[in-house]
């Protein structure tokens, strides 16, 4: 089964607030940790990453946390914007593997 | 716009039947990943091609198959279609060693009808 999942289904946050995606794992060896956005109809689409020697990495509106003591991976949006309403996955890769498995996605709904 | 390219965007067949999917991959990448996506499900990863061999294998069932060609593409084979199969299939590409840390960059997929 999968080792990464998501804490919830769906997300709703008014327009301009922040928004706070959550991701657990449970495998302690993965160390690569990836966030994809994807749009209705449209292929996931990488956003940021984040390595295992890291606790945090800011992007562009984005800004993403790894907390390796809980297993716990957080991708937090500043001034949510319309656009960005679509399906977070989080993704991780096991040390030594070739492979990424995703976790199953949290839809994030913009009010408006 | 990805840079990937997958063909035919859309596909209905019946039961029992056998489908060809196709990914291009971006110009320079020479790893290929597909990807099983069923409805409000995550993605599930089938495979992985890095210059033409098999270098990862996921949850792919006995009657898939796929295969990357010496310009690089890839396809997919679909045989003895369940109704359990129809899905969106994605194909993604990296540049590199194909390693789970390479940035894996997806195509538009194929959504997949099994009547």
């Amino acid at each position: 089964g999968e080792s990464v999942g998501l804490h919830l289904p769906t997300l709703s946050v008014q327009e301009g607030d922040n928004s706070i995606i959550n991701c657990a794992y449970s495998n302690s060896a993965s160390d690569y940790f990836i966030w994809y956005k994807q749009e209705s109809g449209k292929g996931p689409q990488f956003i940021i990453d984040i390595r295992s020697n890291m606790d945090k990495r800011q992007g562009q509106r984005v800004t993403v946390l790894l907390n390796k003591t809980v297993k716990h991976l957080s991708l937090q949006i500043a001034a949510t914007q319309p656009g960005d309403s679509a399906v977070y996955f989080c993704a991780e890769n096991i040390r030594g593997d070739d492979k990424i498995i995703f976790g199953k996605g949290t839809r994030l709904h913009i009010l408006p | 716009d990805s840079g990937v390219t997958q063909t035919p965007k859309h596909l209905i067949t019946a039961t029992g039947q056998r489908v060809t999917l196709r990914c291009s991959p971006r110009s320079g990448d020479l790893s290929v990943y597909w990807y099983q996506q069923s409805l409000d499900q995550g993605l599930q990863f089938l495979i992985q091609y890095y210059n033409g061999e098999e270098r990862a294998k996921g949850n792919i069932l006995e009657r898939f198959s796929a295969q990357q060609f010496p310009d690089l593409h890839s396809e997919l084979n679909l045989s003895s279609l369940e109704l359990g199969d129809s899905a969106l299939y994605f194909c993604a590409s990296s540049s590199s060693g194909g390693r789970g840390t390479d940035t894996q960059y997806f195509g538009p997929g194929t959504r997949l009808t099994v009547l």
